[in-house]
């Protein structure tokens, strides 16, 4: 079974709007985290925002925030008044401490910003 | 500080020739992660150190690839002989605890 899903293989947005990039994630276990990370046509992997799941705040960092629904077991990446430089691949990956703290990704999303 | 360094950053083979790529991670993180990226898709883990063990090599494909961390700080990826299907960007990564990855620029394989 897939661990992490990511269902939008691209998404287009208007620059300077709001987008919401989804994704699930599988665990029977309590503890865990939750990671996005963007991937420039360049190639490098960048760290944009972490959520643990204890965290009772959704995780929010400059323009980036994770609404994260424990229930339903999904943390969307909210990527709010977007620029042309958002433009890259979005990862979401989960951690689970009970096996190993290995970083398990999704397929990701193509986000496209618009001018 | 530094980030995690790896090289080369570009390499050609012919098939069933070998590699090694080398991987320097940021320092004082005690866990060094290999992944394999083939395009259009997502990283998948290879292989998973702590310090100098091994944590997790369930994905590697152990009759061509090996990799090994002396020392608890370097490591070295090698893939021998190669495949067409090994042409992708492999990934070094490595953390502090269980905070996120820090990714260096990869290295990029392709295999004729």
């Amino acid at each position: 079974a897939q661990k992490i899903t990511q269902t939008q293989p691209g998404m287009f947005v208007q620059e300077k709007e709001a987008v919401t990039l989804d994704c699930t994630y599988d665990t029977s276990d309590p503890s865990y985290g939750l990671f996005w990370y963007k991937q420039p046509s360049s190639g490098e992997m960048i760290f944009l925002i972490y959520q643990g799941s204890y965290d009772q705040q959704n995780a929010t960092e400059g323009r980036y925030s994770l609404n994260f629904q424990k229930a339903r077991k999904s943390a969307n990446l909210v990527i709010s008044a977007s620029q042309l430089g958002d433009s890259a691949m979005y990862f979401c990956a989960m951690r689970e401490p009970v096996r190993g703290n290995k970083l398990v990704f999704g397929a990701g999303t193509i986000l496209r910003v618009k001018s | 500080e530094a980030g995690v360094a790896q090289s080369p950053r570009y390499k050609i083979i012919e098939k069933r020739q070998s590699v090694a790529f080398w991987c320097n991670p940021i320092s004082g993180h005690a866990t060094l992660y290999w992944y394999q990226q083939i395009l259009g898709q997502g990283p998948k883990l290879l292989i998973q150190f702590q310090n100098n063990g091994v944590v997790d090599d369930s994905q590697l494909p152990k009759d061509r690839f090996s990799a090994e961390r002396l020392k608890g700080v370097d490591s070295t990826l090698k893939i021998q002989p190669a495949k067409l299907e090994d042409s992708a960007v492999y990934l070094c990564a490595s953390s502090w605890g269980t905070g996120e990855l820090f990714f260096g620029e990869g290295s990029r394989l392709t295999v004729l």
